[in-house]
């Protein structure tokens, strides 16, 4: 089955940074990969995602790249700020399969 | 914006007994799950459930575990006879149909084993 690896476990930036979370999957037939954030107590929030038949997105400060040659794909945000603090999963999913397999999270601490 | 919601939040529980599990997902989706994330793990698959029947579950999802549709707006999982290793957090999802649709997180339930 599919396996999804996503790196760094914690990632702490100084507001103003950009982050950058990144994930690699193994089955090539994965199309959908949606980034969720989840803050503290709250539940897990869609905040962006890709399908396989484009290489980039970006909505505001954020994006997701990727590359389905290397079956990876990455979180970028710029121009952090102290409420982006949360811990951000990937996941991916074969389309007609519905179920998604996640990452082990990303706990990102943007400091003031 | 409608929202996925869950009960109880926490559950404490004594080893060998049921649980239940209530979720009401959002008023027009069709597809609904349950995943489950034990401390520290990733967040795995449980169970997805359509037109009143699974459609596919994990291994996880043994004999111990059911899930049902009671009514038009109630998902239930129930765990018949709890063991220490299902301590967990479980979350409930839905999404609109069937494809690569975004699923729709419900805040979780925190169920202690002891």
């Amino acid at each position: 089955g599919e396996n999804v690896e996503q790196h760094p476990s914690t990632l702490s930036v100084q507001e103003g940074d950009s982050a950058v979370i990144k994930c690699t999957y193994s089955d090539s037939a994965s199309n959908y990969f949606p980034w969720y954030k989840q803050e503290l107590g709250k539940r897990p929030q869609l905040i962006i995602d890709i399908r396989s038949n484009v290489g980039e997105k970006k909505d505001q400060r954020i994006a997701v790249t990727l590359n389905k040659t290397a079956k990876h794909f990455s979180l970028h945000i710029t121009e952090t700020q102290p409420e982006d603090s949360a811990v951000y999963f990937c996941a991916a999913s074969i389309s007609g399969f519905n179920k998604f397999y996640f990452g082990s999270g990303t706990k990102l601490n943007v400091k003031p | 914006e409608p929202e996925v919601t869950q009960t109880p939040s926490h559950q404490v529980t004594q080893m060998g007994q049921e649980v239940i599990l209530r979720c009401v997902p959002i008023s027009n989706h069709l597809y609904f799950y349950w995943y489950r994330q034990i401390l520290g793990q990733k967040v795995e698959f449980l169970v997805s459930f359509y037109n009143n029947e699974i459609s596919e579950k994990s291994e996880i999802f043994d004999d111990q575990f059911s899930v049902e549709r009671p009514d038009g707006s109630n998902f239930t999982l129930k765990i018949r006879s709890t063991k220490l290793e299902d301590s967990a957090m479980y979350f409930c999802a839905s999404s609109p149909q069937t494809g690569v649709e975004t699923q729709y997180f419900g805040p979780g339930t925190r169920l202690l084993v002891l």
